[in-house]
């Protein structure tokens, strides 16, 4: 069972690029959710989609852009990279909101 | 939103029981404990969580006092593996939809 894939796992980008960070889970879930992590901090939210064609910003969702595009993938789309959004990011899923979120291993984002 | 208190960081014996506290005086009624964890560079993972009543699973017990405004984790047989930072979190509604905020966390280091 792989769970939550996430891909790429490791990405440079020069400030200016765009990016799209791609997750994809194999559990049926309806919600997922993309955080980012950085050092010695807890999880923010970035952006959830609670169930398929709906999605919601979190806590810090400036910057970025989401799209839901099947049941399954769940994107987070950086269009103008700057060196604050350098950072660990992390996407989830659960069965639906009020289930527990299974994470995927995360994508390391440096922004120069 | 509730906020959590947790201690920065812990040590246990390994083969001892970890206890790790977590204070979360403002939770409301309907708020779920949730404990998660992250070990180094990977995905946070779910241990478990608990509404009033004490929980437990095949990874750890959940002890929720009467008033609900502490909980503790119970790791009953640390091991070397369990070494990781642990999230105590309260579960957030909004707009339906719920969200994990996760704070800095406990630093559990299990020595040999």
């Amino acid at each position: 069972n792989a769970g939550v894939t996430q891909t790429p796992k490791f990405q440079v980008l020069k400030t200016g690029q765009s990016m799209t960070l791609q997750c994809a889970q194999d559990m049926n879930h309806n919600s997922m959710y993309w955080y980012r992590q950085d050092p010695g901090m807890g999880l923010r939210l970035i952006y959830y989609s609670a169930s398929e064609g709906t999605t919601d910003k979190g806590e810090v969702p400036n910057g970025y852009n989401v799209s839901r595009l099947n049941k399954r993938e769940f994107s987070l789309r950086l269009e103008s990279a700057a060196p604050s959004q350098t950072s660990v990011y992390f996407c989830a899923s659960s069965e639906t909101v009020t289930q527990p979120q299974h994470f995927g291993d995360g994508t390391r984002l440096s922004i120069l | 939103d509730a906020k959590t208190t947790q201690p920065p960081s812990m040590d246990c014996a390994e083969g001892r029981a970890a206890n790790l506290p977590c204070n979360h005086s403002t939770i409301s009624g309907n708020e779920y404990v949730y404990w998660y964890r992250q070990i180094h560079s990977q995905g946070p993972q779910y241990i478990i969580h608990g509404l009033k009543n004490n929980e437990t699973n095949e990874m750890a017990s959940l002890i929720i006092t009467e008033d609900r405004k502490s909980s503790t984790l119970i790791l009953p047989h640390a091991t070397l593996r369990d070494t990781a930072v642990y999230y105590c979190i309260v579960r957030v509604g909004i707009q339906g939809a719920q969200k994990l905020v996760f704070g800095q966390g406990t630093r559990l280091t299990i020595n040999p």
